[in-house]
């Protein structure tokens, strides 16, 4: 069972612009991660929210977690090739499991 | 280099093969963690280590998975008669603090069952 879903699935953007990702969930989750993996590497946490309601900044990317706990958000402003990647959203923290729950990912293409 | 390490990179293996992975984790990390990923998923739990102990297991482990971390340190993985259907990226991860549940990830090994 994928208690994460992740939209979209695929997005392809032309530099400059701006877009958006989801992570929803009907499940409480503890903490909410963010990750972005590259072809034929592990996945590189970007970011932790813990508090419901919570945004972090992290240079052009905004990181948002609900306020029930239960979805995020990522926003990047003026992609970039760089930006290119598997963005993965992952909960910690269901029915005290020290594991951590990934959704399927959304592919990012930023064409130059 | 300070990261988790995981090898081989890469195995391929005929089916009914065995194939071990071995995780060297970050060393102050108590704890350690296998996934599974396939092509077009994201990372799925195998099981999980703190220090010695294996404390969790997903069903995805069936009895010709095995998984060890004999000292607390290094993990290996060691799947038995292996099956087209286990061609997968294998992935380490450690981890320190269980509250945010922050994982620091290997290259992972890449498993091609022939």
């Amino acid at each position: 069972t994928q208690l994460l879903e992740q939209s979209p699935q695929f997005l392809s953007i032309q530099e400059g612009e701006n877009l958006t990702v989801y992570c929803n969930s009907s499940s409480v989750f503890s903490s909410l991660q963010w990750y972005r993996q590259e072809p034929g590497e592990g996945p590189v946490l970007l970011v932790t929210v813990v508090t419901g309601g919570e945004v972090k900044k992290l240079k052009r990317l905004t990181f948002q977690f609900g306020d029930a706990r239960k979805d995020s958000s990522l926003h990047i402003t003026a992609a970039q090739p760089g930006d290119t990647g598997l963005y993965l959203c992952a909960g910690a923290g269901q029915g005290g499991s020290e594991k951590l729950v990934f959704g399927k990912g959304t592919k990012l293409t930023v064409n130059p | 280099d300070t990261g988790v390490s995981q090898d081989p990179r890469h195995k391929i293996t005929k089916r009914g093969q065995n194939v071990t992975f071995r995780c060297d984790p970050i060393s102050e990390h108590n704890r350690l963690y296998w996934y599974r990923q396939t092509l077009g998923q994201g990372p799925e739990f195998l099981t999980y280590f703190q220090n010695e102990a294996q404390l969790e297991k997903s069903r995805l482990l069936s009895d010709r998975f095995s998984a060890e971390r004999p000292k607390g340190s290094f993990s290996t993985l060691e799947i038995q008669r292996t099956e087209q259907g286990d061609s997968a990226m294998y992935l380490c991860a450690s981890s320190q603090y269980a509250s945010t549940g922050e994982l620091f990830f290997g290259e992972g090994s890449r498993l091609t069952v022939l």
